[in-house]
């Protein structure tokens, strides 16, 4: 697409089960990027993925977070066991390897 | 540790108005600045970046001058459009062209009435 996709746009769960949210990054963009935007708080990041180098996981809150790239283009991150404090809006943006970022619209995430 | 902080938002205005979206930051050395912004129902995109002290960035009637003297980055449009209603975030990068590294604001809430 023309675009960075993600989805779900909107996941309610409940506390305790594992969600994945998907990130399609724009086709030829080989570094990708997801960032989680707390009530209050400024984007903070979680994790890089830059071509087949090891990914930069150094901003992943616990290890409960989780993320993979697959073929150099879709993401998936997971959660497991959710907490009331993942509650956020996730997003994800892709660049060149220097570059402008592009961001989606971001998939809200509302644990019970 | 690095750190941006904007004024709270939200903002309200009247269409061609002038916006101010105050912006300051705290770094070690020189950063570079930016501005993105976020339309209702879209992601964030860049509107503007400066990456050296007196450095001026601009876009879509949008400026922003980088000032060591007063580490202030501050938006500025001279005559507002109901179309500019959106969040607004100032971030800075200690290293240019990593996003890892950004360092970024609340975000600015502005709305525009016609």
């Amino acid at each position: 697409g023309a675009g960075v996709s993600q989805s779900p746009s909107n996941k309610v769960t409940e506390k305790g089960k594992d969600v994945e949210l998907r990130c399609d990054p724009i086709s030829g963009h080989t570094a990708l990027y997801w960032y989680r935007q707390s009530l209050g708080q400024g984007l903070e990041f979680l994790i890089y993925f830059q071509g087949n180098s090891a990914p930069d996981k150094s901003g992943l809150p616990s290890d409960r977070f989780s993320a993979e790239r697959t073929g150099g283009s879709v993401s998936t991150l997971t959660i497991q066991r959710t907490q009331q404090e993942d509650s956020a809006v996730y997003l994800c943006a892709s660049s060149y390897p220097i570059g402008e970022l592009f961001f989606g619209e971001g998939s809200r995430l509302t644990v019970l | 540790g690095d750190s941006v902080t904007q004024m709270e938002g939200p903002v309200t205005l009247s269409e061609e108005a002038f916006l101010t979206i105050n912006c300051t930051y705290t770094a070690t050395g020189y950063p570079s600045l930016f501005w993105y912004v976020q339309y209702p129902g879209e992601g964030l995109q860049l509107l503007l970046k400066a990456t050296k002290a007196d450095d001026k960035g601009s876009n879509k009637g949008f400026e922003a001058t980088y000032r060591k003297e007063t580490t202030s980055f501050h938006l500025e449009k001279g005559s507002v459009q109901v179309s500019d209603s959106a969040v607004y975030f100032c971030a800075l990068s200690r290293n240019a062209g990593n996003n890892r590294k950004l360092i970024w604001g609340l975000g600015t809430s502005l709305a525009v009435n016609p």
